[in-house]
């Protein structure tokens, strides 16, 4: 298996731009989720999916921040507008039921600069 | 609310000398994970510890947990160069909840 696949892998824009970022899960994982990572806050949960269903969203810093899973093979994190207090690694993950044995496989993330 | 907190989170070692990173947790959590990140890579899974009491090994890592004292501990023996990494915790409590990371920095 391929693992987590993320893109861009870079992205580099202007304070007030639409970002997207996209994940691809791994294949027959049930579970997707969205991390932040900072210097500053560690890595955060910004939001996790089950069966395509968002679960829990309490991480989502605003409403400028939002995500969707169209399908199971398929996730994207949206930034409208983006600001530059937002650059940071963001890191998809997928599982299958947590718990157990079941741990979370991180996809490469995506490193976001926001000028 | 559960919270993790690692100690420490800066540790500098000599090559060859042991070391234990702790991993305290706030509320019940009944399994555990170790992550390691190289610096500009992703997280990749170490150990999952599942019940009270688990050990679990992998070449000079050791990983244990204590369920009643809500504290888990990687051991790092012999320490090597290719052991330079941060290393997390995460605690199940519905969702999975990280500590701070422990920046490890193995020297010759």
């Amino acid at each position: 298996d391929a693992g987590v696949i993320q893109s861009p892998r870079h992205e580099v824009t202007e304070m007030g731009q639409e970002v997207t970022l996209r994940c691809k899960p791994i294949s027959g994982h049930d579970y997707l989720f969205w991390y932040r990572q900072t210097m500053m806050r560690g890595l955060e949960l910004l939001i996790y999916f089950n069966n395509n269903v968002p679960i829990d969203d309490s991480g989502m810093p605003e409403d400028r921040f939002s995500a969707k899973m169209p399908n199971a093979s398929f996730s994207t994190l949206k930034i409208q507008p983006s600001e530059p207090r937002d650059s940071a690694v963001y890191f998809c993950a997928s599982s299958l039921t947590p718990g157990g044995r079941n741990e979370q496989f991180f996809g490469p993330g995506t490193r976001l600069t926001v000028l | 609310e559960l919270k993790v907190e690692q100690n420490p989170l800066f540790l500098s070692m000599q090559e060859g000398k042991n070391y234990t990173i702790y991993c305290n947790y706030s509320t019940t959590s009944d399994r555990l994970y170790w992550y390691r990140q190289d610096p500009g890579k992703s997280l990749e899974s170490l150990f999952v510890l599942l019940s009270n009491g688990a050990v679990k090994q992998e070449g000079r890592l050791m990983a244990s947990l204590d369920t009643k004292a809500r504290l888990s501990t990687l051991h790092i023996t012999a320490a090597v160069h290719d052991l330079s990494a941060t290393y997390f915790c995460a605690a199940q409590g519905g969702k999975l909840i990280f500590g701070q990371g422990t920046e490890l920095s193995v020297k010759p």
